[in-house]
């Protein structure tokens, strides 16, 4: 069955430290992937999304991810984080699923950022 | 407009009562969707509606009731519901249900069964 991993449920880090929050998803055929965020309140919204092409996809807030296929892996990054990025991550995975696609989720990770 | 709009934001309902959440997405997206949330998970797929038609369903209890009026809106009607159906349900609309650009997400309806 499809399934995207999230390993990391939890990190903590300090205002300019840099972030790599890790994805691995399974899924043999071709595959749509994307990171959403919900800051604490609000509803989810659309960071990044891979399609195909130049696998390093750059998103909204400085925030880009690397689609790595041999690994199975979309890893998401950004060089210097700030307190407003507190938040939760979420990767994803859009699947074939008969007549229609669907998008799964992982698990999740919870960023803090410590000012 | 670029928003996904559901109402109620906050819903208290008892074990007895019949309810409907409503979504509202005015950008001619033809597929869209409920999911539920409860705290500190992913969101769970529950139904998607493509083109106005069910096309997937996620072995939701009958308590559960969908229905797509429109290309626009959507309901999710709630009866006989139970205290662990307590989450956030949220609504969402993509461009349609084969090729996804991502989707856009309501704010959510958080939903108390007592």
């Amino acid at each position: 069955a499809q399934s995207v991993s999230q390993h990391n449920h939890h990190v903590i880090l300090s205002e300019a430290a840099s972030l790599e929050l890790g994805c691995n998803y399974s899924y043999g055929g071709t595959v749509n992937l994307f990171w959403y965020v919900q800051y604490p309140g609000q509803h989810l919204q659309l960071l990044l999304k891979y399609f195909s092409g130049d696998p390093l996809v750059k998103g909204i807030k400085g925030f880009e991810a690397e689609f790595i296929k041999s690994k199975f892996s979309f890893n998401l990054r950004k060089p210097s984080v700030q307190w407003s990025d507190t938040a939760e991550y979420f990767c994803a995975v859009n699947v074939l699923y008969s007549s229609a696609s669907k998008i799964i989720f992982g698990s999740g990770t919870r960023l803090s950022i410590r000012p | 407009d670029t928003e996904v709009t559901q109402t109620p934001k906050h819903l208290v309902m008892g074990m007895t009562n019949k309810k409907s959440l409503k979504c509202e997405q005015h950008m001619g997206h033809r597929a869209m969707y409920w999911y539920k949330q409860k705290a500190k998970k992913p969101p769970e797929l529950m139904f998607v509606y493509s083109y106005e038609k069910l096309s997937i369903n996620e072995s939701v209890p009958s308590r559960f009731s969908p229905e797509c009026p429109n290309s626009s809106l959507l309901n999710l009607h709630l009866h006989a519901l139970q205290p662990e159906d307590s989450a956030l349900y949220l609504c969402a609309s993509s461009q349609d249900s084969d090729h996804h650009y991502g989707y856009t997400f309501g704010s959510g309806t958080r939903l108390t069964v007592v």
